[in-house]
């Protein structure tokens, strides 16, 4: 069975400071994803980031960035210029490639952003 | 973006009664998910479904059951709440690009 682990269930950082969650998971797949999910205070979770564990390229969408470590099976999240807006919980998240859309998600991280 | 709109946003209820909880996607996406989300336990899946009158069990099913009458429609039912119920209920909807789910805004549930 996969399972997900988030070592971190909360951090805080001042606004413009970088930071990285954890994110390390269990799995006998070879082929597999991996994803952030955000979910801001009260709001809808949204997809952050994704990465397919045949890349070894790194995913990177603007200020967030992955560090995928596969013989290790790590996935952190790094959050460069850390923004207010960048307060909310994330999940670490996983996925048996062509599978069945089911997915995993670890117990999360909550982020405070502080001005 | 498709758009996944949950019936309630917050809900009370007493024990013994009977819950539905409804999500309504507005595309034509075949893959449905409801989730517990709890303080420390992260979301753990309860069911989900492929297509119209199909459902899977996640990891979480007792106390639960669901319906899927039309592709846009997916309801959890609680035939008899308990206290231990008493959560936030998200439903998801999957993408075409693989892991890439749409999230409802939540139900939150107590039950007294």
């Amino acid at each position: 069975a996969q399972t997900v682990t988030q070592s971190q269930p909360e951090m805080s950082v001042q606004e413009a400071e970088t930071v990285t969650l954890s994110c390390t998971y269990d799995t006998s797949e070879n082929n597999y994803y991996l994803f952030w999910y955000k979910q801001p205070p009260s709001r809808q979770m949204i997809l952050v980031i994704r990465q397919e564990a045949y890349k070894q390229q790194n995913a990177t969408e603007n200020r967030f960035s992955v560090n995928f470590q596969k013989a290790a099976k790590s996935f952190s999240l790094k959050i460069s210029d850390s923004q207010l807006g960048d307060t909310a919980m994330y999940f670490c998240a996983f996925e048996v490639s062509d599978r069945d859309d089911k997915i995993i998600f670890g117990k999360g991280t909550r982020l405070h952003i502080l001005p | 973006d498709v758009k996944v709109t949950q019936s309630s946003r917050y809900l009370v209820k007493r024990t013994g009664e009977k819950v539905f909880l409804e999500c309504v996607q507005d595309m034509d996406h075949e893959n449905m998910f409801w989730y517990r989300q709890d303080p420390g336990l992260g979301l753990r899946l309860i069911y989900f479904s492929y297509d119209v009158k199909m459902k899977e069990k996640g990891d979480i099913p007792e106390g639960y059951s669901v319906s899927r009458e039309k592709k846009e429609r997916f309801s959890l039912i609680l035939e008899s709440a308990s206290t231990n119920q008493t959560s936030m209920y998200l439903c998801a909807v999957s993408g075409p690009n693989t892991g890439e789910l749409f999230f409802g805004e939540g139900s939150r549930l107590t039950v007294l």
